[in-house]
């Protein structure tokens, strides 16, 4: 069955660095997520991505986020210059067009950003 | 998006049925019902969702109430692999983005 691949599977910085999250989506799918997951918290949305543009995002995704689609396959998540309170796990997602949108998210087992 | 209310936990043993609860008593005609699941150190897994009628697939079932006011996730038998926290989510046929809850812990012993 096709998946949704993340890399790093954990990716350690320190304050103030750029970092890069890496997705490879299911390959035919057309709407592409990023959620974060605190340690012991809920699982909170930060954007959606379809066409070659973010289409929603929560309060979380503000200046220091940004997504981008480079080529075919992968989907990025850049954080310009990380903080303490964004180590978390981050996890990538994505769905086909189904039926009123409503076709099933497939996501991926994440990528847990560690910032020291 | 419509609020859902679940339990916090629950408990099953292994080869037993397990029904997880779900209210969404502001349920709107256009929101969909979705279930997923986390499994521990994993990312979230779609179960099942559902309109009106009930649902059925490899994973469970899910039963609706005619009002849609609540809604029941099914394991027919849980194994231990079943312990994970359970969300139950509405989502309108607009949006695109789930928004996730605290959800149901479920636990399953030997």
């Amino acid at each position: 069955e096709p998946e949704v691949t993340q890399t790093p599977s954990h990716q350690v910085t320190q304050m103030g660095q750029e970092v890069i999250l890496r997705c490879v989506p299911i390959s035919n799918h057309l709407y592409f997520y990023w959620y974060r997951q605190i340690l012991g918290q809920k699982v909170e949305f930060l954007v959606s991505f379809y066409n070659n543009e973010i289409s929603e995002k929560s309060e979380i995704f503000d200046d220091q986020f940004s997504v981008e689609r480079p080529d075919g396959s992968n989907f990025t998540l850049k954080i310009r210059s990380t903080k303490l309170e964004d180590s978390a796990m981050y996890f990538c997602a994505s769905r086909g067009q189904g039926a009123h949108g409503n076709s099933p998210l497939h996501f991926g087992n994440g990528t847990r950003l560690t910032v020291t | 998006d419509a609020k859902t209310t679940q339990p916090n936990s629950m408990e099953s043993n292994e080869e037993e049925p397990v029904h997880l609860p779900c209210n969404h008593s502001t349920i709107s005609g256009t929101d969909y019902i979705h279930w997923y699941r986390q499994l521990p150190s994993q990312g979230p897994e779609y179960v099942i969702h559902g309109l009106t009628s009930n649902v059925n697939n490899r994973m469970a079932s899910l039963a609706i109430a005619e009002d849609r006011k609540s809604s029941t996730l099914i394991l027919h038998r849980a194994t231990l692999r079943d312990a994970a926290v359970y969300y139950c989510i509405l989502k309108d046929q607009a949006g695109t983005a789930l928004i996730f809850g605290k959800g149901t812990t479920l636990s399953v012993s030997s």
